[in-house]
């Protein structure tokens, strides 16, 4: 066990509709990450939030968006689905900045079918 | 761009010593060797990372050449638990947590009874 949650851990849906996701990252960690896992494209990174700020940005589609709330949890909202997104999405925390390791630690992640 | 290069797949036998290798020919000087695993649709789960000596914790050790152009990843006495996709990735380290991971296709492990 991580002590990153991702709820919900499975998700089904149909083209044209929009999700939430919810990651609440391990305690006293302040960065978050989004990954997609899909069978074609492998794992790639979302975006990262720093304390509430957005910090990185990745292979994230304009149809998706992000945030961090002041509690530190983070939700990836995923709109206008279409049957490519259906994927594993996972979410990570990292330790603060004074880690020596900075590994990230990723939760279980949610399946989202859409159908 | 890939930035790494491991073979798709290796066989092991259960009770030897896993070595997976990994080439990080154009790797940057500031640049770390992180190696991280995923279980069968699991998240990732970090192992061990290293910039130019070599590394051991609990679950590994990493052997970085002299030019840090490849690396080998070692599971001293693999058990069938180990079966995983095991990803090999160079980056920058700038505490609290840099940009996300860049994971190539990683190398499919598969431990014999």
């Amino acid at each position: 066990d991580s002590g990153v949650t991702q709820t919900p851990k499975h998700l089904i849906t149909a083209t044209g509709q929009r999700v939430t996701l919810r990651c609440s990252p391990r305690s006293g960690d302040l960065s978050v990450y989004w990954y997609q896992q899909s069978l074609d494209q492998g794992l790639q990174f979302l975006i990262q939030y720093y304390n509430g700020e957005e910090r990185a940005k990745g292979n994230i589609l304009e149809r998706f968006s992000a945030q961090q709330f002041p509690d530190l949890h983070s939700e990836l909202n995923l709109s206008s689905l279409e049957l490519g997104d259906s994927a594993l999405y996972f979410c990570a925390s990292s330790p603060r900045r004074e880690s020596r390791r900075d590994e990230q630690f990723f939760g279980p992640g949610t399946r989202l079918t859409v159908l | 761009d890939a930035k790494t290069t491991q073979p798709p797949s290796m066989d092991c036998a259960e009770g030897r010593a896993a070595n997976l290798p990994c080439n990080h020919s154009t790797i940057s000087g500031n640049e770390y060797v992180y190696w991280y695993r995923q279980i069968h649709s699991q998240g990732p789960q970090y192992i061990i990372h290293g910039l130019k000596n070599n590394e051991t914790n609990e679950m590994a050790s990493l052997i970085i050449t002299e030019d840090r152009k490849s690396s080998t990843l070692i599971l001293p006495h693999a058990t069938l638990r180990d079966t995983a996709v095991y990803y090999c990735i160079v980056r920058v380290v700038s505490g609290g947590g840099a940009d996300g991971l860049t994971f190539g296709k990683g190398t499919h492990l598969i431990i014999q009874p």
